[in-house]
């Protein structure tokens, strides 16, 4: 069962543009959402994350939005540039339990064109 | 500059041979996990421990696989036999998991290539 659906696979933006990516979850009980990036040959990365009590974080030029009525939530990289393109990973995990371990979405390859 | 190390960062073997994948937390982490990160299944949680005692190994394919935190420096994820289908890049990450906070910190990986 694929707790977290990300979409799209890929994802091609022209320098400066905006970057969108999405996820969906199932998991009612999840209550903790990072993104993840990561390069080539390199362990994933923390970026940003949310908690459900909040609908938006915003950091630098990187803003999570989160629905949690329609169990959604989506990176929005701003001025998106060469330097991001990436695999970017969603992940959901329950913070009220002694099992925090993230479950993953299958992930997004960015790439931003110069 | 803390970070995660994983030993080795490349292991080609074959089909048969135990395989030993080493990872070194970052020092205070009271948690750590091993993923594994494949085309088809993307990353998947094969173990992790909270301050050394094994709390989910769910994930490992437990006739073959299996985890160990001898020490607070040390974990290690055993392949034993190994089999083609392991093939895929191993993740360590460790974090101090409490209270609101989940930041993990992943290792740069070990590569496993079983012939």
């Amino acid at each position: 069962q694929q707790q977290v659906k990300q979409s799209p696979q890929s994802l091609i933006v022209q320098k400066g543009g905006i970057s969108i990516i999405n996820c969906a979850y199932e998991n009612t009980a999840f209550d903790y959402f990072p993104w993840y990036q990561q390069f080539p040959g390199k362990g994933p990365a923390l970026l940003i994350a949310i908690r459900p009590d909040v609908s938006e974080k915003k950091e630098g030029r990187f803003t999570i939005s989160f629905n949690k009525s329609a169990k959604q939530f989506s990176l929005h990289i701003m001025d998106s540039q060469p330097g991001d393109s990436a695999t970017y990973f969603c992940a959901a995990s329950i913070m009220d339990t002694g099992r925090r371990a993230l479950t993953f979405g299958s992930g997004t390859r960015l790439q931003v064109q110069p | 500059d803390a970070r995660v190390t994983q030993t080795p960062r490349d292991k080609v073997t074959e089909m048969g041979q135990e395989v030993t994948m080493r990872c070194q937390p970052i020092l205070g982490h009271n948690t750590v996990f091993w993923y594994r990160q494949t085309m088809m299944q993307g990353l998947e949680l094969l173990a992790y421990f909270r301050n050394r005692a094994p709390l989910d190994d769910s994930g490992m394919p437990k006739d073959r696989f299996s985890a160990e935190m001898p020490d607070a420096t040390l974990a290690t994820l055993k392949i034993q036999p190994s089999e083609p289908r392991d093939s895929a890049v191993y993740f360590c990450a460790s974090g101090f998991v409490s209270g609101r906070y989940n930041e993990q910190f992943f290792g740069p990986g070990t590569r496993l290539t079983v012939l």
